[in-house]
């Protein structure tokens, strides 16, 4: 089964632009979680969707959005990039079967750069 | 709230030593823990986890035990190899909101020389 798919791998963006990443989950997992990991502020927790629908978010400005299609993939957009949005972009696929202690499946990051 | 520490190192050892890597937890509840390797230039993988007290999670000759009593579950292998130099990251998951949102502690960076 492939696992956790994630594109662009890299990219650099100047301050003021905005940016699309995209997710693919394993297939069949349901949830897609996004996280933010930088050196100073570690992996930061930045919203999960679930049947098309945001259930969680983190303590991120509104800058910061997402969506999930019905294939269950999703993308994240960044708008107005600041350069402390530099950062590694990870997603992560659960089944979110609801019976708890789901494990969360990581791709391998999005690194973007904002000059 | 939640919250996860873990010893940052960095954590430099020789091959074929035993490794400790200290996490302990903040939580209401009963979360479930897990222990993430992210090797350089890679994203996360799931090492082990384990979902109630007690439980002992193992992988690749790596094993942590849920502690409830100390709200710890640190991580151990026996005799480290070079190819486990890398990022080793403690993370609790509690249901917020109907979904599991993962925690993380700041990484503690092993490096294993031969």
């Amino acid at each position: 089964k492939a696992g956790v798919t994630q594109t662009p791998r890299y990219l650099i963006k100047t301050r003021g632009q905005q940016v699309t990443l995209s997710c693919s989950p394993i297939s069949g997992h349901r949830s897609v979680s996004w996280y933010q990991q930088t050196p100073g502020q570690g992996l930061q927790f930045l919203f999960e969707y679930f049947s098309e629908t945001q259930r969680n978010k983190g303590n991120f400005p509104g800058r910061f959005s997402g969506r999930q299609f019905s294939n269950s993939r999703s993308e994240m957009n960044v708008s107005t990039l600041e350069l402390g949005d530099s950062a590694l972009y990870l997603c992560a696929s659960s089944l979110a079967s609801g019976a708890g202690a789901d494990t969360q499946y990581f791709g391998p990051g999005t690194r973007l750069t904002v000059l | 709230g939640n919250s996860v520490t873990q010893m940052e190192g960095p954590v430099t050892l020789s091959e074929e030593a035993f490794l400790t890597i200290n996490c302990t937890y903040t939580a209401t509840g009963y979360p479930s823990l897990f222990w993430y390797v992210q090797y350089p230039g890679e994203g996360l993988q799931l090492l082990l986890k384990a979902t109630k007290a007690d439980d002992k999670g193992s992988n690749k000759g790596f094993e942590a035990t849920y502690r409830k009593e100390t709200t710890s579950f640190h991580l151990e292998k026996g005799s480290v190899q070079v190819s486990d130099s890398a990022v080793y990251f403690c993370a609790l998951s509690r249901l917020q909101g109907g979904s599991e949102k993962l925690v993380f502690g700041k990484g503690t960076k092993l490096t294993v020389n031969p």
